[in-house]
C-alpha cells in the first residue's frame, strides 16, 4: 500500500495569514500516462469531507482561489494564502494512483 | 446539483450485519464510480472499496475482504455497502463518495454503532 504522510498534524494560524501543509507519498503517484493522482480534501467540523484540489493543483468547482496545490512525484503541498474562519477543519491528502486508495493522517488547521 | 443521500444511523450488536444505502441524484448514476470510506470518531479516513455502477465490478481493501459487499440498483440510482460480522471497532461514520481517481462528491455520512 502507498503510505501518505502529512506534516504538521496541527497548524495554528492567525486569520488572514498563510498556512501550508505538506504531504509525502511512499511511492511516486505518477501513472503510465504521466498524470499524478494526488488530491486534497477539507473536512470542516461535523461535516463530510469535500474535494478541494485534484491532480496536484486543479481546484475543484467552487473552491476559492486562496487554496492552491503544488508538488511533484512524491512531495506535495497545500497552501492557503490567507486563512479565513471557514477554513478551520482537518485537511487530508489522498492518493488514487493505485488500490487501495490511501489518505494522510490529516492536518488540523485551527485559529490561534 | 449532484447529491448523495445516505440512509440513517444504525445500532447493531456484535456479529450482526449492516447495510447502508447511498442514493445518487443530479447526474447519470452509471457514469462515475462509487467509493465507500469510513471514519471512526476523532480518527482519519479509511477507504473500504469501490464499485463501477455501470459494469457492476467491485474492489475491496484487503482489511475488509470477506466482510464487505458493495452492490447497486441502477433503476433507483442507489449503491449499497454491507458489512458483516460487526465488532465494536467497526463503530464509525460511513461515507459514500463519487469518482474514480477523485472523490468529487460525498454523502452526508451514516453513523453505525456496534454495541452489545
Amino acid at each position: 500500500d502507498i503510505v501518505m504522510t502529512q506534516t504538521p498534524l496541527t497548524s495554528p494560524v492567525t486569520l488572514g495569514q498563510p498556512a501550508s501543509i505538506s504531504c509525502r507519498s511512499s511511492q511516486s503517484l505518477v501513472d503510465s500516462e504521466g498524470k499524478t493522482h494526488l488530491s486534497w480534501l477539507q473536512q470542516r467540523p461535523g461535516q463530510p469531507p469535500r474535494l478541494l484540489i485534484y491532480r496536484i493543483s486543479k481546484r475543484f468547482s467552487g473552491v476559492p482561489d486562496r487554496f492552491s496545490g503544488s508538488g511533484v512525484g512524491t512531495d506535495f503541498t497545500l497552501k492557503i494564502s490567507r486563512v479565513e474562519p471557514e477554513d478551520v477543519g482537518v485537511y487530508y491528502c489522498m492518493q488514487a494512483k493505485q488500490f487501495p486508495r490511501t489518505f494522510g493522517q490529516g492536518t488540523k488547521v485551527e485559529i490561534k | 446539483q449532484v447529491q448523495l443521500v445516505q440512509s440513517g444511523a444504525e445500532v447493531k450488536k456484535p456479529g450482526a450485519s449492516v447495510k447502508v444505502s447511498c442514493k445518487a441524484s443530479g447526474y447519470s448514476f452509471a457514469t462515475y464510480d462509487i467509493n465507500w470510506v469510513r471514519q471512526a470518531t476523532g480518527q482519519g479516513l479509511e477507504w473500504m472499496g469501490w464499485m463501477n455502477p455501470n459494469a457492476g465490478n467491485t474492489g475491496y481493501a484487503q482489511k475488509f475482504q470477506g466482510r464487505v459487499t458493495i452492490t447497486r440498483n441502477t433503476s433507483i440510482s442507489t449503491a449499497y455497502m454491507e458489512l458483516s460480522s460487526l465488532r465494536s471497532e467497526d463503530t464509525a461514520v460511513y461515507y459514500c463518495a463519487t469518482g474514480t481517481r477523485t472523490f468529487d462528491f460525498w454523502g452526508q455520512g451514516t453513523l453505525v454503532t456496534v454495541s452489545s
